[in-house]
């Protein structure tokens, strides 16, 4: 069963960037899609945008458009996150998530990775 | 105004029904759109439910109690989650998401309580 392991929390100043992976253990990105999902503390979920591993095909929701860069490394089976800029806006916890097919559910998710962006 | 309204919470009893609403803006025809459900709890990411566009397209996620079911309300407008026969384990956050224009689109949350 596939499990995603995201990296630890990260705290950043504002106007950084940050980078946060996600590995798919014990097994591959094969033809997956792999979405990034956001949550600021007591709020509701945020799409971000996706990426296609084997295609290394990304797309972005508008509000990050020029911000965040989706990347993968189909080595080691690793989706990345990096959101540059940072605000205290974006204090969150990050989730990465498999789409197994594309456009359908997020069935597997990361444990989440909580960035706090504070001067 | 947001692409998917759901009340901001909901109370009801062990052993009850309760019916959770994922309303779409105007201008976006329910009809044309798979409705996905989330649970999430507290400090845990969330966990997929179901799938719902008709019922000849609707997929239950792995492990997922049939007592969790999807419908739709085309009058409203609204997708629906029936949560049948309540229990205290029930009581989280849902969401409701939808795929519009190539991106995922979630719902503004519904937070049940199992008095």
């Amino acid at each position: 069963q596939v499990q995603l392991v995201q990296s630890g929390a990260e705290v950043k100043k504002p106007g950084s960037s940050v980078k946060v992976s996600c590995k798919a253990s014990g097994g591959t990105f094969s033809s997956y899609t792999i979405s990034w999902v956001r949550q600021a503390p007591g709020q509701g979920l945020e799409w971000m945008g996706r990426i296609i591993p084997i295609l290394g095909i990304a797309n972005y929701a508008q509000k990050f458009q020029g911000r965040v860069t989706i990347t993968a490394d189909k080595s080691t089976s690793t989706a990345y996150m990096e959101l540059s800029s940072l605000r205290s806006e974006d204090t969150a916890v990050y989730y990465c998530a498999r789409e197994r097919v594309v456009s359908d559910a997020f069935d597997i998710w990361g444990q989440g990775t909580m960035v706090t962006v504070s001067s | 105004q947001a692409v998917l309204t759901q009340p901001s919470s909901l109370s009801a009893s062990p052993g009850a029904s309760a019916s959770l609403t994922c309303t779409l803006r105007s201008g976006i025809n329910v009809g044309t759109y798979r409705i996905y459900w989330y649970q999430q709890k507290p400090g845990s990411p969330p966990q997929y439910l179901l799938r719902y566009k008709s019922d000849s397209d609707k997929q239950q996620g792995s492990g997922v109690p049939s007592r969790f079911s999807g419908s739709k309300d085309a009058s409203a407008n609204a997708g629906i989650l029936l949560i049948s026969g309540l229990q205290s384990e029930d009581e989280a956050d849902y969401y409701c998401m939808i795929w519009h224009s190539s991106a995922s689109v979630f719902g503004t949350g519904t937070k049940v309580t199992v008095l």
